[in-house]
């Protein structure tokens, strides 16, 4: 069975241009998150979606920030005008949606580690 | 804001080994999870506890949820190199399906 995959693993670009990240979440799986993740720190949450609800984008840091989710399937994050500060590993994790008792269970894809020149 | 404390940040210690990794907070959590992430890959689910007194075991790593849900300890019994890996605790509200996470602690098992 596929896991959460994620690409390109590895970007580098030039401060000012822009980035597309892809996500491509477990089948079935109706929630996606993506984090961010700066060197040796733990995960910093920017975006949630669920199913066909409104996405809860309390977590991006700037409007360069945005991402989509077409079908309920994939996604993409996409950062413009990419900064340094914009270098880091863009986590992605899906889930069933329907949390538990034990909450949400989160499976997550190996990264895109973006570096800003 | 909620926050996730972690200690130590780093541990580097011998093969056969016990040690202690703890993650606290001054917010009371409903859920928290914890984590392994190896180089290169996503962080992989550990155990999730929900009770505040609970312990839950996974071979030789102990899990304890704090009495009042606001922190929780990994303990691990004889580590092996394979226990090599940033640890990370993550933290959720009742009801909500966002966790804040661990700032993480980095384990280097020697052999």
């Amino acid at each position: 069975g596929a896991g959460v995959s994620q690409s390109p693993s590895n970007k580098v670009t030039e401060k000012g241009k822009d980035v597309e990240l892809r996500c491509d979440p477990i089948s079935g799986h109706t929630a996606l998150y993506w984090y961010r993740q700066s060197l040796g720190q733990g995960l910093e949450f920017l975006i949630y979606f669920q199913g066909n609800s409104a996405p809860d984008k309390s977590g991006l840091p700037s409007d360069r920030f945005s991402a989509e989710r077409t079908g309920g399937s994939v996604s993409t994050l996409t950062i413009q005008r990419t900064q340094q500060e914009d270098s880091a590993v863009y986590l992605c994790a899906s889930s069933l949606g329907q949390g538990n008792r034990y909450g949400y269970e989160q499976y997550f894809g190996p990264g895109t580690r973006l570096t800003v020149t | 804001t909620q926050l996730l404390e972690q200690s130590p940040q780093f541990l580097s210690i011998q093969e056969g080994e016990n040690l202690t990794v703890y993650c606290n907070s001054s917010s009371v959590f409903s859920s928290l999870q914890w984590y392994r992430q190896e180089p290169g890959e996503g962080p992989v689910l550990l155990v999730t506890v929900v009770t505040g007194g609970e312990v839950k075991k996974l071979k030789r790593l102990t899990f304890q949820f704090g009495d009042a849900r606001k922190d929780s300890s990994l303990h691990i019994t004889a580590a092996q190199p394979g226990d090599t890996g940033l640890y990370l605790c993550a933290g959720a509200s009742s009801g909500t399906y966002k966790y804040i996470f661990g700032t993480g602690t980095r384990l280097k098992v020697l052999a």
